[in-house]
Parts: structure tokens; sequence; C-alpha cells
């Protein structure tokens, strides 16, 4: 599974757009990217999913260039309740595997 | 979506007993579960995976005897944490999948071993 790079922690406010990009430079052709959002002592809840260009939910925007190598998970009008740790997993999406999960990053919104 | 749950939510137990956690896909048939750990402040760790009808395949460094994972139907696997000491406690995470497809997390269990 391709290692991925994501910044330890990050703040913003409500109200404003946040991105937290990932770097994945060893990203293979099969390889999908995942984001996951987790709350302290709940399971990780799925965010979106993209293999490239850009993709968008009711929830995020996620923005991949052509190289593969990283990508950015974007979060329009964040509000307090966005306040969790995001990770960003890269994988073969057929995958029976388990998932390798990297630090994530911690996000702290303010009011 | 597909939904996950997990018993107990939250245990308590002495050290030197066993724990029994359930995890259940109450809306689909998982072919694979695995179960992660997760410490304070860190990211969750892969323990082990389980296919239905099969043993568990353990990943380096998990002990299979003392974490013992049973995986009889499509919809239940149990992971059973025996002679727990305090260093055993952690955030138990199952997830299930269908045919290798995406993992749906259940909403974790807290073991505290005193």
């Amino acid at each position: 599974l391709a290692k991925t790079t994501q910044p330890i922690s990050m703040d913003s406010y409500e109200g404003q757009e946040v991105n937290i990009t990932c770097s994945h430079n060893n990203i293979a052709t099969n390889d999908y990217i995942t984001w996951y959002q987790q709350f302290p002592s709940q399971g990780p809840r799925f965010i979106i999913q993209g293999y490239k260009t850009k993709v968008t939910n009711e929830v995020a925007s996620l923005f991949i260039p052509a190289d593969r190598k990283s990508s950015t998970l974007s979060l329009p009008r964040v509000s307090l309740s966005d306040t969790a740790v995001y990770y960003c997993l890269v994988g073969d999406d057929r995958s029976a595997d388990g998932l390798t999960f990297g630090k994530g990053t911690h996000l702290i919104i303010q009011p | 979506g597909a939904v996950v749950s997990q018993h107990p939510s939250w245990v308590i137990c002495k050290s030197g007993t066993s724990v029994k956690i359930e995890c259940r896909s109450l809306d689909f048939q998982a072919t694979t579960m695995f179960w992660y750990r997760q410490f304070p402040k860190q990211s969750l760790m892969l323990m082990a995976t389980s296919n239905e009808g099969s043993k568990a395949t353990y990943e380096q460094g998990v002990e299979k005897d003392k974490f013992l994972i049973n995986h009889a139907s499509l919809t239940l696997s149990t992971l059973t944490v025996t002679s727990a000491h305090p260093e055993d406690s952690s955030f138990y995470i199952c997830s299930a999948s269908l045919q290798g497809g995406e993992q749906y997390f259940g909403p974790g269990t807290r073991l505290t071993v005193t």
C-alpha cells in the first residue's frame, strides 16, 4: 500500500473553506484515494473517494492532479462539528486487505 | 449506507479475565471483517482479517492466542481478549466489507482493564 503524508494538525474558523493535502508519491495504477473522518471514541466514517481529477459529494470535494501523487480534501464552509481527525488512505479498491491508516490530520475549527 | 454495530460500546474488566466484543453487519452480508485497535492519540492499527468460516489472519505482532477471532456467520464476528491486562486497554474497532469492496466501520468498543 502506498504511504501517505498529511499535516499533523490544522486549524480554521467557522464558515471558512478548509483544504487538507495528502502526499502519496508511490501511488499505484490500481490505487484509489479515500478519505475518512473520525470523531473521538467513534469509528471512522467514509467521506469521499476518487481516482483522478475531481470528485464532489454533499460533504466534500476531492481534487487529484494528473500525476496523482497528491490529493486535496476540500471542506466548504466548515462548522465546529467538523473538528475531527481526517485520514487519507491509498489502496486498491478491489483489495480484500485491511486498511493502513497513517497518522491523520487533526482539524480544529474555532468559532 | 451499510450499518455495522458493535457490542458492548464500552467495557471495564479486571486483569486476568476475558472479554468478548461482537461486531455485526446489520443490513448486508459481510464476507470479510476486520479488527483494528486504536490507542489514545494514535491511529488505527489493523489487528486481523477474518473471513466467514475460516481462520483469521493476524498482523505481525498480534498474538492469535490472546485475541481470539470467530467469524461464524456472514453477519457476526467476535473478538475475545483472553486474560486481559491493563496494556490491552484500548479502543477496538471492527469493519465489514462485501467481497473486497468498501469497508464499513463499527462505532468501536472502549476496553478498560483494571
